[in-house]
């Protein structure tokens, strides 16, 4: 069990820009989570994947936002034409539904700075 | 939409008291309520799940209560220590996990 984790953890774009951030969850955990975090404020949900299928995707998540789970193990978050509203911390998270399946692992995440 | 709130004000406490943190609810009723614990930089780290069939959760100096009708969850950190000293979070979920309601977070200060 080597842990949540997430890549890039840190990315500097320009505005207009696309980025693409990695998660790669404990390997027998099914369920995966992204959420958004800004400075003062929990984290704040933005999708769910439980194996590839995206089963759950906040309504406040504007379109430019997509996440994939391809083959059911590592996700990729891709935000297109970034804003600065969209600098923030985001998390991925991952959980097993079997045995403790409550308890939500999470990565150190990516801190993103749109200038 | 649902509502989470949490003491914005940071809890300041002397070592070895007990600290108490207050999750407030509305528009929403969980199948679960969870409690995590954040340091800065870091990704939240679980600590304690309570159900909604449930009164009272202990794990070791932790103790957290859920009440359904106050729509209320307390977290207790008894004989606090300054590496207690962190961010709380609570955390909403229905009966299928398929997303989470986060509050903003309580920042407790535990001085020695």
């Amino acid at each position: 069990d080597t842990g949540v984790s997430q890549n890039p953890r840190h990315k500097i774009t320009k505005r207009g820009q696309n980025v693409t951030f990695r998660c790669d969850p404990i390997s027998e955990h099914n369920r995966l989570y992204w959420y958004r975090q800004t400075l003062g404020q929990g984290p704040e949900f933005l999708t769910y994947f439980q194996n590839e299928a995206q089963l759950e995707k906040s309504r406040l998540l504007s379109d430019r936002f997509s996440a994939e789970r391809p083959k059911g193990s590592f996700s990729t978050l891709e935000i297109q034409r970034t804003e600065q509203g969209d600098s923030a911390m985001y998390l991925c998270a991952s959980s097993s539904s079997s045995g403790t399946g409550e308890t939500q692992y999470f990565g150190p995440g990516t801190r993103l700075l749109v200038l | 939409s649902q509502k989470i709130e949490q003491n914005s004000e940071a809890l300041n406490i002397q070592e070895g008291k007990t600290a108490t943190l207050t999750c407030n609810y509305t528009n929403y009723s969980p199948a679960y309520l969870q409690w995590y614990r954040q340091d800065p930089g870091r990704g939240p780290v679980f600590l304690l799940l309570i159900r909604e069939n449930e009164k009272e959760k202990r794990k070791e100096r932790l103790k957290v209560t859920f009440d359904t009708t106050l729509k209320q969850s307390l977290f207790h950190i008894t004989a606090s220590q300054p590496a207690d000293s962190a961010t709380y979070l609570c955390a909403l979920a229905g009966y299928n996990f398929n997303k989470f309601y986060f509050g903003s977070g309580t920042k407790l200060n535990v001085k020695p």
